[in-house]
């Protein structure tokens, strides 16, 4: 069975430094790859998603993530964070359109002011 | 737009007993999926509804059922409690079924459902 792996369940970090969480996926055939946030008291919403094409992914608020095949990878990243990044990160992976996603446990952020 | 609804936001029920849970998706939008989200485990996809027919189960008992009607409303239900199945279960809708191509999931605020 497909599984999503993120490394860091907890990341804590001062405000300007650089992020990147880590997502490892098990499934060798084509994916789909997402990444959404959950803020603090609001709902899970999509940050970036990974269909096809260029392997650097760009989101909302400054965020990105890169495909990385060879490694089953798609490490999100922020080159400076702030404190208003505090939230918890989900990867998902699906393997195909049809299917339902494949969730890690998650990783939450603290950003320190 | 109102977003996903879900009611009640928080419930408390002993072990054995049945419970019932409501998602309103954005209006629109025909397919429900159910997840359950426990601490440390990320979230377990549950089902999916598309036009009033499950379309997609997740490795959830029996015990777990689900319907939606055709308002597009989709109800969850979990019969014979257990401790175990005390968790937060989101709602997300979608236009289309599946999770591909612009088909965003957009998420609803959860129910707490805590078992004693």
């Amino acid at each position: 069975a497909q599984s999503v792996s993120q490394h860091n369940h907890h990341v804590i970090l001062s405000e300007a430094a650089s992020l990147e969480l880590g997502c490892n996926y098990s499934y060798g055939g084509t994916v789909n790859l997402f990444w959404y946030v959950q803020y603090p008291g609001q709902h899970l919403q999509l940050l970036l998603k990974y269909f096809s094409g260029d392997p650097l992914v760009k989101g909302i608020k400054g965020f990105e993530a890169e495909f990385i095949k060879s490694k089953f990878s798609f490490n999100l990243r922020k080159p400076s964070v702030q404190w208003s990044d505090t939230a918890e990160y989900f990867c998902a992976v699906n393997e195909g359109s049809n299917y339902q996603l494949i969730w890690g446990a998650g990783t939450k952020l603290i950003i320190k002011p | 737009k109102a977003g996903v609804t879900q009611t009640p936001r928080y419930l408390i029920k002993t072990r054995g007993q049945q419970v019932t849970l409501s998602c309103s998706p954005i209006s629109g939008h025909r397919s429900v999926s159910w997840y359950q989200q426990t601490p440390g485990q990320g979230l377990q996809f549950l089902f999916e509804y598309f036009s009033e027919t499950q379309r997609n189960k997740g490795n959830f008992p029996g015990r777990f059922s689900g319907r939606q009607f055709s308002n597009s409303r989709s109800e969850m239900n979990v019969s014979t409690l257990e401790l175990g199945d005390s968790a937060l279960y989101l709602c997300a809708s979608s236009l289309g079924p599946g999770t591909g191509g612009n088909n965003e999931q957009f998420f609803g605020p959860g129910t707490r459902l805590t078992v004693l």
